[in-house]
């Protein structure tokens, strides 16, 4: 079993929809929780952080840890094109190692 | 504020070759880490450089190794390369030791023939 579990999709939607990306993962002792994103040929940058388990909002962005049921999700409002993307989530201890979700291919239709 | 760079950009290697890729850290930050992301794939750790030394290692043979120099710069080194090394190599910065905000590059492209 992997560590951290996500759907690879592709999802496609109508620009306009709300989007909802999600992971879920094993290992109790992750602590901190981000997601990323990674346009084709690009290295992935950062969207969200979050420490522990609750809501946290950016703009258009909305990301929510549930640690009791070891599941983390990213809601994307007014999805436009600019948004097709991968979508990594990512989890770490505090240590020294980032572990990465395989990405969801998220295609957002004009 | 000078972002992560990686080169070479892309590159083409043959079996049992050996490689360098070079990566220049974001302005103050002295922590690199490397990961190899596979088609389709998240990126997976191979290992953290903190302050010159080696700080954390993931779950890759001895044969990928990696140097930070005096200026934060790193570079990873692959020898007895396989088919199976085919990868996007990102490197990825960030201020201290442990793990933060990863700031990436845009990745070397590397395809094993």
């Amino acid at each position: 079993q992997k560590e951290v579990e996500q759907d690879p999709g592709p999802l496609s939607v109508p620009e306009g929809a709300i989007v909802s990306l999600n992971c879920t993962y094993s290992n109790s002792a992750f602590q901190y929780f981000m997601w990323y994103r990674q346009y084709s040929r690009k290295g992935p940058e950062l969207l969200m952080y979050t420490y522990s388990s609750g809501n946290k909002e950016d703009g258009r962005f909305t990301a929510q840890v549930d640690k009791s049921s070891k599941y983390i999700s990213l809601f994307i409002r007014d999805s436009q094109p600019s948004d097709s993307a991968t979508y990594l989530c990512a989890m770490h201890t505090g240590g020294f190692k980032t572990i990465f979700g395989a990405g969801t291919r998220l295609f957002v239709k004009a | 504020e000078t972002g992560v760079t990686q080169s070479p950009t892309h590159l083409i290697k043959t079996r049992g070759q050996q490689v360098t890729l070079r990566c220049s850290s974001q302005s103050g930050h002295n922590t690199v880490s490397w990961y190899q992301q596979a088609l389709g794939q998240g990126p997976q750790f191979i290992f953290q450089y903190y302050r010159e030394e080696e700080n954390g290692r993931g779950n890759f043979p001895p044969r990928f190794s990696g140097l930070q120099f005096p200026n934060y710069s790193s570079e990873l080194n692959v020898n007895a390369l396989e088919l199976d090394d085919s990868a996007l190599y990102l490197c990825a910065s960030t201020k201290g030791g442990g793990t933060g905000e990863l700031f990436f590059g845009e990745g070397s492209r590397l395809t094993v023939l």
